[in-house]
């Protein structure tokens, strides 16, 4: 069993739908969780972080960490094109000093 | 633009080269990172440096050598390599390698390297 499990997709949404993306993970010591961004030909850039369990909004994301279910989630409302792009979820904590990331999802929003 | 940069962009190389990858970061951190990115899969981190030692290898082959002269460069030295090597190769840093607490690690846009 991997330790983060990320369904890799590919997911296609209409422009202005929200979007649910997930992760799963078997390590109850994870503390810290990051969803990273990555778009065509470039390096994964930090969208969320959250530490512990529950939410955090910031503008059209909205990251929620459920500890007791080992599921963390990406939600973005009202998607748009430049949204299109892979998402990576990280994380850790206990002794895992670096971080664990899942496959990533390829999202992409048509117009 | 990241505070991270890494050349070549890409890289062709045969399975007896010698070529080198570089990465320099300008954000004044501490600790430097070295992962392979293939398709589908997780990023695998290859290894750390922080404060310019060598704090982690996840058993990678002896064909990559990874070098750190100084907090804001570092190079990964490839030689006889496969072409189950070929993957897009990234590089970041962040503040150090050690605390748990918020330690974000910054990326650049990664080597995409291809073994004939």
């Amino acid at each position: 069993q991997k330790e983060v499990e990320q369904d890799p997709g590919p997911l296609s949404v209409p422009e202005g739908a929200i979007v649910s993306l997930n992760c799963t993970y078997s390590n109850s010591a994870f503390q810290y969780f990051m969803w990273y961004r990555q778009y065509s030909r470039k390096g994964p850039e930090l969208l969320m972080y959250t530490y512990s369990s529950g939410n955090k909004e910031d503008g059209r994301f909205t990251a929620q960490v459920d500890k007791s279910s080992k599921y963390i989630s990406l939600f973005i409302r009202d998607s748009q094109p430049s949204d299109s792009a892979t998402y990576l979820c990280a994380m850790k904590g206990g002794s895992a000093r670096q971080l664990t990331f899942g496959s990533g999802t390829q999202l992409t929003v048509l117009p | 633009e990241t505070g991270v940069t890494q050349t070549p962009r890409h890289l062709v190389m045969g399975m007896t080269n010698k070529k080198s990858l570089k990465c320099e970061q300008h954000l004044g951190h501490n600790a430097m990172y070295w992962y392979k990115q293939s398709a589908k899969k997780p990023l695998e981190l290859m290894f750390v440096y922080n404060f310019k030692e060598q704090t982690e290898n996840n058993s990678v082959p002896s064909r990559f050598s990874p070098e750190c002269p100084n907090s804001s460069h570092l190079f990964l030295h490839l030689h006889t390599l496969q072409p189950e090597d070929s993957a897009l190769y990234l590089c970041a840093s962040s503040q150090d390698a050690v605390n748990k607490a918020k330690n974000i690690q910054y990326f650049g846009a990664g080597t995409r390297l291809s073994v004939l």
